[in-house]
Formats: structure tokens, C-alpha cells, sequence
């Protein structure tokens, strides 16, 4: 079955610092790939995606790449704002289209200080 | 735009009683909706999905008796706990998939809403 994996959290850092959040999967067929991010109050909201390998996703400062030989897809910022503290979680869908369901990660919390 | 909401935020209720939350897409039509049930520390599980004017299809292990759901509109799905007990305490979030949009169907989620059956 799919699975994705977080790394384990949570996460403080100081405003400016670079910021790496790990996520790997496992899946059957070829996955699409994404972050969702969960700002305080409110709804996941989709940070960025990946639907084949070597691909790049980048949103808002924050970038990942599809890597399908570590089955990784691992969240980076150069500079991290106190605005990023939010709830990010990874996951996968192994099919794009009408009937397509998301799977996962545990989720991780990143709180930036000033 | 692509806004979800669900109502209630947050409910308290007793052991056996019965409890709706309803989910609404405000800006767009959605054909299908999904629930999903978060623990603390836990990824979202996906209970179900909905489809607008036919049954609900239920991922293995969710008893859909228990967690019955409604999409009796494009904008409108209804989860119904039914005879809630402790155990069924959790946050509890639906999302919206935007109808006949492109290759990707990305779903937009509301903000939860908090379930605790005393």
C-alpha cells in the first residue's frame, strides 16, 4: 500500500534560517507528490506538487524535487518568516484524475521565531 | 476563491447521542467530497468518499452506519456520527473537489471541526 514518512517534529527556528523538512514514501505506480501547509485556524492549503520524477514544486519560497531513486520529496526554504509557523504535511496520490486520493504524512510542526 | 467551510468548528456531546457536521464548498461546485478523521500527532485518514447524489464509498474499516454521509447538493455534504461514543472524539475534516477542473483535481479543505463525545 502507499505510505508516506515525516520526519519527526516539532521544529523551531530562528527567522532567516534554512529550513528542510524531510518526507519520503513508498507507493505502488507513480505517485504525484505534495505539501500541504495548515496555517492556525484554518484549512490545508496546497504548497506546492511534483507529478514525475525530477520534477521541482516551488511555492512562496519553498521548494522540493521528486526524487524516484530515494523516494523522497523533501521540503526546503533558503530563509524561513515567522509567517511560515504552520502545520506541514506531505503526501502522495498514485492516480491524477477524478478518482485520485491523497495519502499522508503525520504532518510537522515548524514554529519560526523572530 | 475554492473556500471550504464546515460548521460546526468545535461540538460537545454526550456518549449516544448523534452528531452532523456539515461541509460547504462557498465559491464552486463540488462533485466530490472527501472525510477525513485526524488524531492528535496522526496523519489525516481518509473515512470516506463522496459523490454528489449517490452513496459514499468507505474505506475499509470505517462502518458506515456508524458515520453516515450525505451529498445531496453540489455545495453540501453532511457526516452524521451516529450514537457517538468516546472513542469516536477526534477532528474531523472534510475537503472539496472543484468539478471538471484539468488533469489534477486538487481538493480544497475546511478547517476542521472538533469532536469530543464525554
Amino acid at each position: 500500500g502507499n505510505s508516506v514518512t515525516q520526519m519527526e517534529g516539532p521544529v523551531t527556528l530562528s527567522e532567516e534560517a534554512f529550513l528542510t523538512i524531510n518526507c519520503t514514501y513508498t507507493a505502488t505506480g507513480y505517485p504525484s507528490l505534495f505539501w500541504y501547509v495548515q496555517y492556525p485556524g484554518e484549512g490545508l492549503q496546497l504548497l506546492l506538487k511534483a507529478t514525475k520524477a525530477d520534477d521541482k514544486g516551488s511555492n512562496k519560497g519553498f521548494e522540493a524535487t521528486y526524487r524516484k531513486e530515494t523516494t523522497s520529496f523533501h521540503l526546503e526554504k533558503g530563509s524561513v518568516q515567522v509567517s511560515d509557523s504552520a502545520v506541514y504535511f506531505c503526501a502522495l496520490s498514485t492516480y491524477t484524475g477524478a478518482n485520485s486520493k491523497l495519502t499522508f504524512g503525520k504532518g510537522i510542526t515548524l514554529s519560526v521565531r523572530p | 476563491g475554492a473556500v471550504v467551510s464546515q460548521h460546526p468548528s468545535r461540538v460537545i456531546c454526550k456518549s449516544g447521542t448523534s452528531v452532523k457536521i456539515e461541509c460547504r464548498s462557498l465559491d464552486f461546485q463540488a462533485t466530490t467530497m472527501f472525510w477525513y478523521r485526524q488524531f492528535p500527532k496522526q496523519s489525516l485518514m481518509l473515512m470516506a468518499t463522496s459523490n454528489e447524489g449517490s452513496k459514499a464509498t468507505y474505506e475499509q474499516g470505517v462502518e458506515k452506519d456508524k458515520f453516515l454521509i450525505n451529498h445531496a447538493s453540489l455545495t453540501l455534504s453532511t457526516l452524521t456520527v451516529t450514537s457517538a461514543h468516546p472513542e469516536d472524539s477526534s477532528f474531523y475534516i472534510c475537503s472539496a473537489r472543484r468539478s471538471g477542473t484539468g488533469i489534477y483535481y486538487e481538493q480544497f479543505f475546511g478547517p476542521g471541526t472538533r469532536l469530543t463525545v464525554l
